[in-house]
């Protein structure tokens, strides 16, 4: 079966630094994503991670750790247009599995 | 820059009609997702193709819903008849060919589908 849990809400100031967890049971794997997405539009793609680790992309980093089935992702210097949701999937086979998304609100 | 299109982009009608939704992926991408998103059960997969070909539609009640690609440009999502439980925003998504580990999915911008 699959079951991807993440937190349902989170909120921070500006400038700040947040951290989204994510815990996923799947029975497969094949990558960990995570993909934006602001209220009303698509999501759009953010990070990957297959191998343990901290991989960075500006203020952006995600982690994983396969064995505790466990990722992160690390958002730094938060900016008001970071308020949306940030939705963790799992890749088994060849679609993604997604959890139900974290809804972040940045406050000045 | 290269985008998945999705029409309508809303959609408001009586239950028991027929819905259609079409997506056209991005060029040279052999891959379709549809998927679901709703507030309480998230973004769902109802089905995907891979060169026009059905790989998985287990997620999709097969009762009332249907997906097909006619051509390569072209996917389809139909509902007949809608019920009311079918509002949502149904998204389509799409990858390039030999989608390697870590390549990702584009989406459009979805049908917002609301059913009376």
């Amino acid at each position: 079966g699959q079951n991807i849990d993440q937190p349902t809400e989170m909120t921070a100031t500006e400038g700040a630094i947040v951290q989204i967890n994510c815990t996923y049971q799947t029975s497969g794997f094949n990558g960990l994503f995570w993909y934006q997405q602001h209220a009303g539009e698509a999501p759009t793609f953010l990070s990957y991670n297959v191998l343990d680790g901290l991989e960075e992309k500006g203020r952006f980093s995600s982690f994983l750790s396969r064995s505790k089935g466990y990722s992160y992702l690390l958002l730094k210097e938060l900016q008001m247009k970071d308020s949306a949701s940030y939705l963790c999937a799992n890749q088994a086979g060849t679609a993604l599995i997604f959890g139900k998304g974290t809804t972040l609100s940045v406050s000045s | 820059d290269a985008r998945v299109t999705q029409t309508p982009r809303h959609k408001v009608t009586e239950m028991g009609q027929e819905v259609t939704m079409r997506c056209q992926p991005i060029l040279g991408h052999n891959t379709v997702f549809w998927y679901r998103q709703t507030m309480m059960q998230g973004l769902e997969l109802l089905a995907y193709f891979r060169n026009r070909a059905p790989l998985d539609d287990s997620g999709m009640p097969k009762d009332r819903f249907s997906a097909e690609m006619p051509d390569a440009t072209l996917a389809t999502l139909k509902i007949q008849p809608s019920e009311p439980r079918d509002s949502a925003v149904y998204f389509c998504a799409s990858a390039p060919p030999r989608q390697q580990h870590g390549q990702p999915q584009h989406f459009g911008d979805g049908t917002r589908l609301s059913i009376l």
